[in-house]
């Protein structure tokens, strides 16, 4: 079966500092891969999404960067963060463009 | 950690009918609920949430959710379905540390 890793759980960073977050999917292969996020008092946001190596779109201009350097591994980085970057960051998979999204579990980063 | 259960897994409706589901939630303190849709080939869009104020929540499209504190439910209704409703639904639960999807129900809609 198919599971989704989102890696750290919570994280605190100071401002100007990098960031990485990282997401794995095991037991398949070529998933469509997504990066959201939830700000305070808003909705889920679109970040980016894959579908594939070296394919990445980006949905809005922001501070942040995603890479995808194997198939099932994907990853959120910045490298100087900002004080508006805080909130919920969700990662995703889904076997196609169609097909159901699976979410991870979440990292709560805050910004100080 | 809270969870979200979504009861019906397919649903399946023709035009015109009512729809309603079901979403339930085990977390006991304040939270912000969502519902959310993914049509067909289209990315996660927002449908509609709830912070705080009137329990009968209007979103986009014609839906509605109702947030019942005493039974932790926040259940979506649309009184007249269309085909281009067909879509998978996710409700989701968000506090400021954690956020739960429940596992989403496909509604598909029979012209």
């Amino acid at each position: 079966s198919q599971t989704i890793h989102q890696w750290p759980a919570t994280l605190v960073q100071p401002v100007g500092s990098p960031l990485s977050l990282e997401c794995t999917v095991e037991g398949t292969s070529n998933p469509n891969l997504y990066w959201y996020r939830q700000a305070a008092g808003r909705g889920l946001q679109l970040l980016f999404y894959s579908i594939g190596i070296d394919q990445i779109s980006s949905e809005v201009p922001q501070n942040l960067s995603a890479s995808r350097p194997q198939d099932r591994q994907f990853i959120l980085s910045s490298k100087k963060l900002l004080l508006s970057d805080s909130g919920f960051y969700l990662c995703a998979w889904a076997p196609g463009v169609s097909e159901k999204l699976f979410f991870g579990s979440g990292t709560q980063l805050s910004v100080l | 950690a809270q969870s979200v259960s979504q009861h019906n897994h397919h649903v399946i409706l023709s035009e015109a009918a009512s729809l309603e589901l079901g979403c339930n939630y085990s977390y006991g303190g304040t939270v912000n609920l969502f519902w959310y849709v993914q049509y067909p080939g289209q990315h996660l869009q927002l449908l509609l949430k709830y912070f705080s104020g009137d329990p009968l929540v209007k979103g986009i499209k014609g839906f509605e959710a109702e947030f019942i504190k005493s039974k932790f439910s926040f259940n979506l209704r649309k009184p007249s379905v269309q085909w281009s409703d067909t879509a998978e639904y996710f409700c989701a639960v968000y506090n400021n540390n954690d956020m739960r999807f429940g596992a989403g129900t496909r509604l598909t809609v029979k012209p």
